[in-house]
């Protein structure tokens, strides 16, 4: 199975705050990887899809980029609803795996 | 809107055996793979399983492969999933999700609220 690894796992920020996290997969995934965004007792949400397109109601302060094994998402200018954990999944074969996770706490 | 709605979950001995659905509504879930992916208490997101459009194709994580199977009714607008030989590390919140095609290679783009199915004796 293609290994997904996040990091940082957790950082503190504020609003305003730009921030970015990183995925590498441990084989070549293409542009098959998916970000989503989750709140403590929500389902995920989907907020990037083929690793840079933004997903329908997904504010323009979220992006991705990155193919191959190396991906990013940046969240520019913090707000508070977007305090939240973050995953990667590579969707690229089976079976499907998802990063650690990056928690976003308040500073 | 698109709304999934999962039921079924509860305690279960381990061993025993437990059926998920999952009902759409606001889209016909005949045009979509569908998926199942668990979160265990305070853990991070596991895929599961899923299912093309049509049901002739099925996929299981290794950690479930020979104990659940995933199926559909799409004149019910239902995925189903039967767990059997539970164990207690099969314990999780299990969310059903709509994928964004009908075959494979799609992230998820819609989600249910999730259902908990607990392992323990």
């Amino acid at each position: 199975a293609i290994r997904m690894t996040q990091s940082p796992s957790s950082i503190s920020v504020s609003t305003g705050d730009r921030v970015t996290i990183t995925c590498r997969a441990s084989q070549g995934i293409s542009s098959y990887l998916a970000w989503y965004q989750q709140k403590p007792g929500k389902a995920p949400k989907l907020l990037i899809y083929a690793a840079s397109t933004l997903q329908s109601g997904v504010p323009s302060s979220f992006s991705g980029s990155g193919s191959g094994t190396d991906f990013t998402l940046t969240i520019n200018c913090l707000q508070s609803e977007d305090f939240a954990t973050y995953y990667c999944q590579q969707y690229y074969n089976y079976p499907y795996t998802f990063g650690q996770g990056t928690k976003l706490e308040m500073k | 809107e698109v709304h999934l709605l999962e039921s079924g979950g509860g305690l279960v001995q381990p061993g025993g055996s437990l059926t998920l659905s999952c009902v759409g509504s606001e889209f016909s879930v005949s045009g979509y793979a569908m998926s199942w992916v668990r979160q265990a208490p305070g853990k991070g997101l596991e895929w599961v399983s899923s299912i093309s459009s049509s049901g002739g194709t099925t996929y299981y994580a290794e950690s479930v492969q020979g104990r659940f199977i995933v199926s559909r009714d799409n004149s019910k607008n239902t995925l189903y999933i039967q767990m059997s030989s539970l164990r207690a590390e099969d314990t999780a919140v299990y969310f059903c999700a709509r994928d964004r095609c009908s075959v494979a290679n799609c992230p998820s783009d819609f989600w249910g609220q999730g259902t908990l199915v607990t392992v323990s004796s």
